[in-house]
């Protein structure tokens, strides 16, 4: 498996402000994700975190809006821009390591509430 | 189209006892591959169980097992010997196709009674 942290753990913000979160892995990986989890929900996939070139969105997520930077093997951010109360939520970045098994292992998740 | 099922919202079972948390699933791919995650109120997602679609036994892990039945479309999960720990949301997750996606399903949410 690997060990992942997630920067910040929660966050309260205001309506209209930008977060941004950090994914950091302990080994280099070749997959990264990001998943949105609405209250009471299963998870969305936001995107997945591609090293050295653009994301890519699921359908319903556009970059404007969760823009994504991953510079290297072991390190990702997302972005929730123009934050609106629909965007409180749970924020999960998870890797699949190669030869996984596609099992993704996850981080500890950002709880992010928007006022 | 790729689909995963939980019909169970809510599941409750006492401390020390076996319980089954059911998942079925839709693919046309043969190769795919089934998952269990547990996510306590902490929110944190963690890998449980793995099961591959052309493994010939059920997986086990500690006092986790998944009940294979491929017939059915159907990997259950099993808790054997409950403890207060395990109370949290359970999800069921399908990968299958070369991209690596995981399909969830909506999750059980298990009690465990002392």
């Amino acid at each position: 498996s690997a060990v992942i942290s997630q920067k910040p753990s929660r966050d309260i913000c205001q309506r209209g402000t930008s977060l941004t979160i950090q994914c950091q892995v302990d080994s280099q990986v070749t997959m990264m994700f990001w998943y949105r989890q609405q209250p009471g929900q299963s998870l969305t996939l936001i995107a997945t975190a591609n090293q050295g070139s653009e994301a890519t969105y699921e359908s319903g997520f556009v970059i404007d809006k969760f823009p994504i930077s991953r510079p290297n093997l072991t390190f990702s951010t997302l972005t929730v821009s123009n934050m609106s109360p629909e965007d409180s939520s749970i924020y999960l970045c998870s890797v699949g390591l190669a030869g996984g098994r596609d099992t993704q292992y996850f981080g500890p998740g950002t709880r992010l509430t928007v006022l | 189209a790729q689909k995963i099922t939980q019909t169970q919202p809510g599941m409750f079972v006492q401390e020390k006892e076996a319980v089954t948390l059911d998942c079925t699933y839709d693919t046309s791919d043969p190769s795919y591959g089934l998952f269990w995650y547990k996510q306590p109120s902490s929110g944190e997602m963690i890998f449980l169980i793995y099961q591959g679609s052309y493994d010939q036994q059920n997986a086990t892990e500690g006092r986790y097992s998944l009940n294979f039945q491929k017939a059915r479309k159907s990997a259950n999960l099993v808790i054997s010997a409950s403890q207060l720990g395990d109370s949290a949301m359970y999800f069921c997750a399908m990968s299958s196709g070369n991209n690596r996606k995981l399909i969830w399903g909506l999750g059980t949410s298990l009690a465990v009674n002392p």
